[in-house]
Order: structure tokens, then sequence, then C-alpha cells
């Protein structure tokens, strides 16, 4: 059964401040998604990994994947308020399903 | 460009109650959907997917069910609400490739069961 899971589940960093959320996955998945979500709102697609050693950037985001780890990690640069809501990894089941993880919330403080 | 529309956006229905959630999407042909609950400490969890009209795959056993009456609609219904059933449910919709494609959220519905 494939599981996720994301650490921290909370997070509070001063704005200006770098720091890392990881995602960690049980079975094999050669994909991986990132997504955010602010309060009552629905998520928002921030990054499609698809295969070993995959970068991608995006402002202060940078996500990556290490599939023989089955690790992801999303990089926060210089954290501003903007930034604060819950990020969700996903990683994509056999079936096409994704399996989330439970989520870290972020607040950037000033 | 593609959009996906959702309603309602709030609900409170009684125990018991039948439930019918509405999920379309435009600017795209023969989408794979995907209904999602999202519950407090029980994370995101996939309900339901379809990849055509009348295909629906069921993740998880429970009181509810979904149909795909046309390629762009999807909908989640049940004939007797419970309370375990209040939460944020959550379509969405990706073309192509199942399995590597990306999936996109819509709007969502909140549903509180009383």
């Amino acid at each position: 059964e494939l599981k996720v899971e994301q650490n921290p589940l909370f997070l509070s960093m001063q704005e200006g401040k770098n720091y890392t959320i990881y995602c960690n996955y049980s079975t094999t998945s050669d994909r991986l998604y990132w997504y955010r979500q602010d309060p009552g709102k629905s998520l928002e697609s921030l990054f499609v990994l698809l295969s070993n050693g995959a970068v991608k950037q995006e402002g202060r985001l940078m996500a990556s994947l290490d599939t023989k780890a089955r690790l992801s990690t999303l990089h926060i640069t210089a954290a501003v308020h903007d930034l604060s809501a819950t990020y969700f990894c996903a990683v994509g089941g056999s079936q096409g399903n994704l399996i989330f993880g439970k989520g870290t919330k972020l607040s950037v403080k000033p | 460009s593609q959009t996906i529309h959702q309603w309602p956006a709030t609900l409170v229905q009684p125990v018991g109650s039948p439930l019918s959630l509405e999920c379309t999407v435009e600017g795209t042909s023969n989408p794979n959907l995907y209904w999602y609950r999202q519950a407090a400490g029980r994370g995101l969890q996939l309900l339901f997917y379809s990849v055509g009209i009348g295909q629906i795959s069921s993740e998880v056993p429970q009181n509810l069910s979904a149909s795909r009456p046309q390629d762009r609609q999807f909908i989640l219904s049940s004939k007797k609400l419970l309370l375990s059933d209040s939460g944020f449910y959550l379509c969405a919709w990706s073309v192509g490739d199942i399995l590597t494609d990306t999936q996109y959220f819509g709007p969502g519905t909140r549903l509180t069961v009383l």
C-alpha cells in the first residue's frame, strides 16, 4: 500500500528565512506533485515531477525528486507572508490515482 | 482555456437526507474526472474517478456513488447521508495519460451533515 508522509505538519517561520518541507513515500512511483491550498479554498497545482533528479522552480519555491530515496523536497527561499498556506505532496498510484500526504501548514510571520 | 465548476459551494444537510453534487468541466474533451473528499483528520481521499462516460471506478466502499452522464459532467450522490460524510468535496480533471497528467481541482463544495 502506497503511503505518503510529509514533515513537518506545521511550520512557522519568519520572513526572509529558508526552509525545506519533506515528502517521503513508501513504494515505487515515478511521478510526484506539489499542491498549494489557501484556507477554505481548493488546491492549486505547483509542480509536477516525473523523473529521478527532476528539479522545478517557481519564484521562491523549488521542488526536487529523488525516486531512489523515495523523497521529494519543497524548498522555500527567503519566505514572504504570501507563501502562507498548506502545501500537499501527492504521489501517483498505479491506477492513475493520487495519494496525498497530510499537508504542511506554513505560516510566515513578519 | 479549461474551467471546472462545482455546485453548490456550501451545503448543510440533515442526517439521512439525499445528496447530489455536480461538477462540470469546460474547454476540454474526454477528460479524466475525479471526486476527492477532504475531511478533518483524514486528509485528502480519492473517492471515485472516471475515464469516460459511464465508466466509474470506486476507491473506497461507502454510502456514496458517482455517475458520469455526459462527457464533461461528474455527479456525486448519496441516498442517505451520514455524519461522517461531512467534509470538503473536490472535483478534479486531467486529460491524456491518467498516469502522468496533472490533476486540476475545482473550487469545492463544503458539506456539513447535522
